[in-house]
């Protein structure tokens, strides 16, 4: 199966603190891509982030972190000190090398309350 | 700097009208899709396009059809809509396969369709 499952539905924090969002993927492939998007309430879909299977460094920028982890198979996204501006939907999605199709996970709401 | 343009941004139907949304990139990407995102769920490839003359189905093909009318345009198209094809539409493109080194996808701002 391949498949991007991001069990946390809704995160709400107060503004500030720090907060992560985990996904964790499914492929059979060995090579694949990851990629993080935020949708703010606007609707508009904002890349953030991509990370090929082949390269297993954390990043960062910013206030935004990536943890990707292939031994647990895991894609968690993290930001530091939140802010208000931060609250939208994060989206998850893999990309199997032998096709083109963008898995998505269902997406986590983030609520930064100020 | 446009990137991805798709329109309209919204539009009402009536069963059975048909429609055709349009979307047009200027980053001389080679690869194109659609997808529809349904409330609090994640996006679906409905169909793509790996280079100009070529597509193919994506997970919900079922009730539309596109046209690859050049590099630059993809449309997608519903010939009788349904209450079921009520969406959000997403155009997206990749210069070429996801594969390539710093390659990514990028998306159009939505297109709100209800069909009524």
């Amino acid at each position: 199966a391949q498949k991007v499952t991001q069990a946390q539905t809704e995160i709400s924090v107060v503004e500030k603190e720090d907060v992560t969002l985990d996904c964790v993927y499914e492929t059979r492939d060995t090579t694949y891509y990851l990629f993080w998007y935020k949708q703010p309430p606007s609707g508009e879909l904002v890349f953030l982030i991509r990370r090929n299977s082949f390269d297993e460094q954390n990043e960062i920028s910013g206030r935004y972190s990536w943890n990707f982890q292939k031994s647990t198979s895991s894609f968690n996204f993290t930001i530091t000190a939140s802010q208000v501006v931060d609250s939208a939907v994060y989206f998850c999605a893999l990309i199997p090398d032998s096709n083109y199709q963008l898995i998505w996970g269902a997406g986590t709401k983030l609520i930064i309350k100020p | 700097n446009a990137g991805v343009t798709q329109t309209p941004k919204f539009q009402v139907l009536k069963t059975g009208q048909s429609m055709t949304l349009q979307c047009a990139q200027d980053m001389n990407h080679n690869s194109m899709y659609w997808y529809r995102q349904d409330p609090g769920m994640g996006l679906r490839l409905i169909y793509y396009s790996a280079s100009e003359g070529t597509t193919d189905k994506g997970e919900v093909p079922n009730g539309y059809n596109v046209s690859r009318l050049n590099k630059r345009e993809f449309s997608l198209r519903l010939e009788s809509a349904a209450p079921s094809q009520t969406s959000v539409y997403f155009c997206a493109s990749s210069l070429i396969r996801v594969s390539s080194s710093g390659n990514t996808i990028y998306f159009g701002e939505g297109s709100w369709l209800t069909v009524v």
